[in-house]
């Protein structure tokens, strides 16, 4: 079955520090992966996505994540932490079982906080 | 519009009414998904139309959940006899492509969060 693991409940990190947000996938098939991010009473916003090509992909608001598939990890990067960054984060993976399908398969989030 | 809208934002019911929760999807979004959000927890997956076919129903529930898009537009999930383990955020989202390519983005609603007491 596929499944993704965010094993970190919370990050903590000091503003203009780097950041990173965990997450491990288990997928029979080729991955596709992605990041969501979720600010309070507002609505899952895109961050970025993995289908194929370049392992380090690009997203929105300066984040970037890299695929390794021999960890079968999708980290969240940042080089530069800002304290508006502070919000819940979530890695999904699209589901292969039932292949006309595009659902996402969640992670349980992890919540990230940037002090001042 | 600009984004996937749903309505109510919110909603509080007594346990054994029913209810209806809409989403209206990104103008021309050919897909649309369904998900249900418990606190503190990641979403997971109800159902899944392509235009007005409802292509996969496997997340529901039980026969209380059900899910409709006659125009292949805006979607209504109905709940009914609603029970307090329904109580939950409901969110929506769209793509653009038909679920069949497994990639495109879906862009999700600010959810709909439902009490029932």
């Amino acid at each position: 079955a596929q499944s993704v693991a965010q094993p970190e409940d919370q990050v903590n990190v000091a503003e203009g520090n780097p950041l990173t947000v965990k997450c491990t996938y288990s997928v029979s098939g080729n991955p596709y992966l992605f990041w969501y991010v979720q600010y309070p009473n507002r609505g899952l916003q895109f961050l970025l996505k993995y289908i194929t090509g370049d392992n380090l992909v690009k997203g929105s608001y300066g984040f970037e994540a890299e695929f390794n598939k021999s960890q079968t990890s999708f980290h969240l990067k940042k080089p530069s932490a800002l304290v508006s960054d502070s919000a819940l984060y979530f890695c999904a993976v699209r589901d292969e079982e039932g292949s006309n399908t595009g659902k996402l398969i969640f992670g349980q989030g992890t919540t990230l906080q940037v002090k001042p | 519009g600009a984004g996937v809208s749903q309505s109510p934002r919110y909603k509080v019911t007594k346990r054994g009414q029913d209810v209806a929760l809409r989403c209206d999807p990104i103008s021309g979004h050919v897909s649309l998904y369904w998900y249900r959000q418990a606190l503190g927890q990641g979403p997971e997956f109800l159902t899944y139309f392509n235009y007005e076919a409802q292509q996969d129903k496997s997340g529901l529930p039980n026969d209380r959940f059900s899910a409709e898009r006659p125009e292949g537009s805006i979607s209504t999930l109905t709940i009914q006899r609603t029970e307090q383990r329904d109580s939950a955020m409901y969110r929506c989202a769209s793509s653009a492509l038909p679920g069949l390519a497994g990639t495109d983005t879906q862009y999700f609603g600010p959810g709909t969060r439902l009490t029932v007491l």
